[in-house]
């Protein structure tokens, strides 16, 4: 079974440019989680979809940050304008239902100089 | 203040060593969970536990949540390199939602 595909993997922009991170779930798993991973931190949950629909994106930047999940399967996550702080590791998350075990991907390393 | 709180954040350790980690927190959970994360790479379940006091194996790896629900331990007995990672917790929300990792132990061993 394939396993969540992020990309890219690696990607540096210089502040206040945009950048875009893709990610498809395991086939089939309802649910998807976007997180932030800074160096040396745990990951911090950025947005929740269940299908197509956002279940939790309380600790969004929402003036910088969007996430979308249109057809209930691979989602897009971007950052417009990047900031410095915004270096770190996205990691993308699936599961197949709310409270199911989350599988997650490789992670996109952002670094924003 | 962060949900949950992990200690020691950074341990290095001679292969053959044991150890142990915690995960504590105020509040109360139903679950709680204990991720390994490789650099590079994703976090990775090792394990959930799910009732006070419950202990669970794998391999060298001992889990215990509290009685209280509200910490837990992840007990490595004779560590090896391949070990070596960040180790998380994780609690889900109420309604299922929401998976909030702590910061993480880092854990180093030596050969």
């Amino acid at each position: 079974e394939a396993g969540v595909a992020q990309s890219p993997r690696y990607k540096i922009i210089e502040k206040r440019q945009s950048v875009a991170f893709w990610c498809n779930p395991i086939s089939g798993h309802a649910t998807l989680y976007w997180y932030q991973q800074i160096l040396g931190q745990g990951p911090k949950l950025l947005i929740q979809f269940q299908n197509n629909g956002v279940v939790d994106d309380s600790q969004l930047p929402k003036d910088r940050f969007s996430a979308e999940r249109l057809k209930g399967v691979d989602s897009t996550l971007k950052i417009q304008p990047a900031k410095l702080e915004d270096s770190a590791v996205y990691l993308c998350a699936s599961s197949l239902n709310w409270g199911a075990e989350a599988f997650f991907g490789q992670g996109t390393r952002l670094t924003v100089v | 203040t962060q949900l949950l709180e992990q200690s020691p954040q950074f341990l290095s350790i001679q292969e053959g060593e044991n150890l142990t980690v915690y995960c504590n927190s105020s509040s109360v959970f139903s679950s709680l969970q204990w991720y390994r994360q490789e650099p590079g790479e994703g976090p990775v379940l090792l394990v959930t536990v799910v009732t006070g006091g419950e202990v669970k194996k794998l391999k060298r790896l001992t889990f215990q949540f509290g009685d209280a629900r509200k910490d837990s331990s992840l007990h490595i007995t004779a560590a090896q390199p391949g070990d070596t990672g960040l180790y998380l917790c994780a609690v889900m929300g109420n309604a299922g939602n929401m998976l909030t990792f702590g910061g993480g132990t880092r854990l180093m061993v030596k050969p």
